[in-house]
């Protein structure tokens, strides 16, 4: 079964305005990670956000934060005041702390193109 | 601050060669993985290891093989290279107590086999 889901294969967004990457998730237990990376075009994976399921507010860093919904288990990602350089692939990931090793598992990710 | 480091970052092989690459980090993390990575299919989880010494299979471990080295060190064997196994493969670590337990990812390494 899939255990994260990114319905969106790419998405456009003009300069200055905000988007939000969708990510719906699949577990049943109750203490796991919700994770945030970025791909640009050169490769490398950056980490972004965490969100732990415990946590009471949604996470935040910078220009990003993650809009975290754990009844509809979303954990979608809110870029603001996009920017060129936010045109990249973006993962979604998940990582369950009481199911065995705690591996990290990745969604098939959303491409963003940010134009002028 | 190197991080995590993977070699070769680009190689060509032809069908049924064998090859290594390496992965080695200096950030004192227990828990190395290998991931490919395909257009369309994310990351996915080939072999990781939790802790020095230990080695668990992933999602897409056939046609693998691992070795962790050292605490440092975590290398994956292509025995007999299929074109199948044409991807980018990323090596990572994560600290497994404390933190979020994030992933920090070598820049990865980009395999054809013909």
């Amino acid at each position: 079964a899939q255990k994260i889901t990114q319905t969106q294969p790419g998405m456009f967004v003009q300069e200055k305005e905000a988007v939000t990457l969708d990510c719906t998730y699949d577990t049943s237990d109750q203490s796991y990670g919700l994770f945030w990376y970025k791909q640009p075009s050169s490769g490398e994976m950056i980490f972004l956000i965490y969100q732990g399921s415990y946590d009471e507010q949604n996470a935040t860093e910078g220009r990003y934060s993650l809009n975290f919904q754990k009844a509809r288990k979303s954990a979608n990602l809110v870029i603001s005041a996009s920017q060129l350089g936010d045109s990249a692939m973006y993962f979604c990931a998940m990582r369950e702390y009481n199911t065995g090793f705690q591996k990290l598992v990745f969604g098939t990710g959303t491409r963003l193109l940010v134009s002028p | 601050n190197a991080g995590v480091t993977q070699t070769p970052k680009f190689q060509v092989l032809k069908t049924g060669q064998s090859m290594t690459l390496q992965c080695a980090q200096d950030m004192n993390h227990n828990s190395m993985y290998w991931y490919r990575q395909d257009p369309g299919m994310g990351l996915r989880l080939i072999y990781y290891s939790a802790s020095e010494g230990t080695t668990d299979k992933g999602e897409v471990p056939n046609g693998y093989n691992v070795s962790r080295l050292n605490k440092r060190e975590f290398s994956l064997r292509l025995e007999s290279a299929a074109p199948s196994q044409t991807s980018v493969y990323f090596c990572a670590s994560s600290a497994t107590s404390g933190g979020a337990g994030e992933l920090f990812f070598g820049e990865g390494s980009r395999l054809t086999v013909l």
